[in-house]
C-alpha cells in the first residue's frame, strides 16, 4: 500500500492566519492527489483535485501544491468556518488510501 | 443535483454479513466509478473498494476475502456486502463518486450509514 503520512496532525490558528497541511507519499503519485475537509457529522467534501484543482463553489482561499511525493494544502485568510479534519488522499495505486487527518482548530 | 443515499441494517451480530446499498440521483451510475468507504468511531478513512459497471471491481486487498460490491442499473444502485463480521468492522459506511476528471478523487458522497457490530 501506498503510505500517506500527514502534518501535523492538529494545528490551532487565528481568524486571518494561514495553515499549511502537508502529506508525504511512500512513491511518486504524479498528480492524483486529492484533498477533503470533514465536519463532525458530516461526509468529506472534496475540496482539490489533481493537486490543484479546486471545486466548484471552494472558496480561492484553499489551494493545494506539491509533486512527486510531498504535496501541501493552505488555506489564506482562516475563517471560522475552516475549523475541521482535513485528509490526503491519493489515487495513484490500489488500494486508495488516506494520510491521517489533520485537526484545524480556530483559536 | 447527485445525491446519494446508504441504507441497511444499523445492527449486525459478529459472525453475520454486512449489507448496504447506496441509491443514486441525478445521475446514472452506469458510467463512471462508485465507491464505498468506511470510518470507524473517531477514526480515519478506509478505501473499501469501487466498480465500474460492466467491469471487474477492485477491492481493498485488507477486506477482499469478505467483500462484494455490485452495481444494479436498473434500480440506480451500488450493494456493498461484507461477511464475518467482528466488532472490528463496526463503523459508518459512505458510498462515493468517483468521476474520471477528477483523477480519483471522490466528488459526491452520501451522508454515511453508521453500522454498529454487536450481539
Amino acid at each position: 500500500d501506498i503510505q500517506m503520512t500527514q502534518s501535523p496532525s492538529s494545528v490551532s490558528a487565528s481568524i486571518g492566519d494561514r495553515v499549511t497541511i502537508t502529506c508525504r507519499a511512500s512513491q511518486g503519485l504524479g498528480t492524483w492527489v486529492a484533498w477533503y475537509q470533514q465536519k463532525p457529522r458530516e461526509a468529506p467534501k472534496l475540496l482539490i483535485s489533481t493537486v490543484s484543482t479546486l471545486q466548484t463553489g471552494v472558496p480561492s482561499r484553499f489551494s493545494g501544491s506539491g509533486s512527486g511525493t510531498d504535496f501541501t494544502l493552505t488555506i489564506d485568510n482562516l475563517q471560522p468556518e475552516d475549523s475541521a479534519v482535513y485528509y490526503c488522499q491519493q489515487a495513484n495505486g490500489f488500494p486508495y488510501t488516506f494520510g491521517q487527518g489533520t485537526y484545524l482548530e480556530i483559536k | 443535483h447527485v445525491q446519494l443515499l446508504e441504507s441497511g441494517p444499523g445492527l449486525v451480530k459478529p459472525s453475520e454479513t454486512l449489507s448496504l446499498t447506496c441509491t443514486v440521483s441525478g445521475d446514472s451510475i452506469e458510467s463512471l466509478y462508485w465507491n464505498w468507504l468506511r470510518q470507524p468511531p473517531g477514526k480515519g478513512l478506509e478505501w473499501i473498494g469501487h466498480k465500474f459497471n460492466g467491469r471487474s471491481p477492485s477491492y481493498n486487498p485488507s477486506l477482499r476475502s469478505r467483500v462484494t460490491i455490485s452495481i444494479d442499473t436498473s434500480k440506480n444502485q451500488i450493494s456493498l456486502k461484507l461477511t464475518s463480521v467482528t466488532a472490528a468492522d463496526t463503523a459508518v459506511y459512505y458510498c462515493a463518486r468517483e468521476d474520471i476528471i477528477t483523477g480519483g478523487a471522490l466528488d459526491y458522497w452520501g451522508q454515511g450509514a453508521l453500522v454498529t457490530v454487536s450481539s
